[in-house]
């Protein structure tokens, strides 16, 4: 079946540092991929997206490119700001499965000052 | 910017009691998801909803829930009889496409 795995958290950064989580994918045909974000007592907000193979998402200085060829979806920021502590979803929507949307784990990420 | 909305955000509850659960989707949207997350688990999704009917559901999604739109606005999740295991977050979230938008959620909490 389809499955989304993210590196295990926290990871925890000082301000301005390089961010990167990991995500991998398994899924039949070719899903589009997304990224969540969920800020401390708020829901899930949509990142980034690509839809297919070699697209890049970004988004508030958030970027992610769709490898299909390692199956994965890495989301990576130049420079981390306390701003961007949350914790963050890796998400895949399969063709072959309807709508519905495929969740990794969760990264907690937390950025010190 | 239009966004989803979920009553209650907090709902606590007797095991064995029934639930209602609230979402306004976004207003032009046609697509509706139910989606938990236990503490600490994965966020798993329940069921999706299209031209009022249930267009997917998960194993999850046993006979103790019901997904309804009453009206134009609203789309509720109703867990009949609430087990313990049922404490979770649910998120609803709405789409028009193959993007999907998430409310704030409601964290239910059965004793």
């Amino acid at each position: 079946g389809n499955s989304v795995t993210q590196m295990e958290g926290p990871v925890t950064l000082s301000e301005e540092a390089f961010l990167t989580i990991n995500c991998t994918y398994t899924a039949t045909g070719y899903p589009s991929l997304f990224w969540y974000v969920q800020y401390p007592g708020e829901g899930l907000q949509l990142l980034l997206k690509a839809t297919k193979a070699d697209d890049k998402g970004s988004n508030k200085g958030f970027e992610a490119t769709y490898r299909k060829e390692t199956t994965s979806f890495h989301l990576e920021k130049g420079s981390v700001q306390v701003s961007d502590s949350a914790v963050y979803f890796c998400a895949l929507r399969a063709q072959a499965a309807g709508n519905k949307l495929t969740f990794g784990g969760g990264t907690r990420v937390l950025v010190k000052p | 910017e239009p966004e989803v909305t979920q009553t209650p955000s907090h709902q606590v509850t007797q095991m064995g009691q029934e639930v209602i659960l609230r979402c306004v989707p976004i207003s032009n949207h046609l697509y509706f998801y139910w989606y938990r997350q236990i503490l600490g688990q994965k966020v798993e999704f329940l069921v999706s909803f299209y031209n009022n009917e249930i267009s997917e559901k998960s194993e999850i999604f046993d006979d103790q829930f019901s997904v309804e739109r009453p009206d134009g606005s609203n789309f509720t999740l109703k867990i009949r009889s609430t087990k313990l295991e049922d404490s979770a977050m649910y998120f609803c979230a709405s789409s028009y496409s193959d993007t999907q938008y998430f409310g704030p959620g409601t964290r239910l909490t059965v004793l």
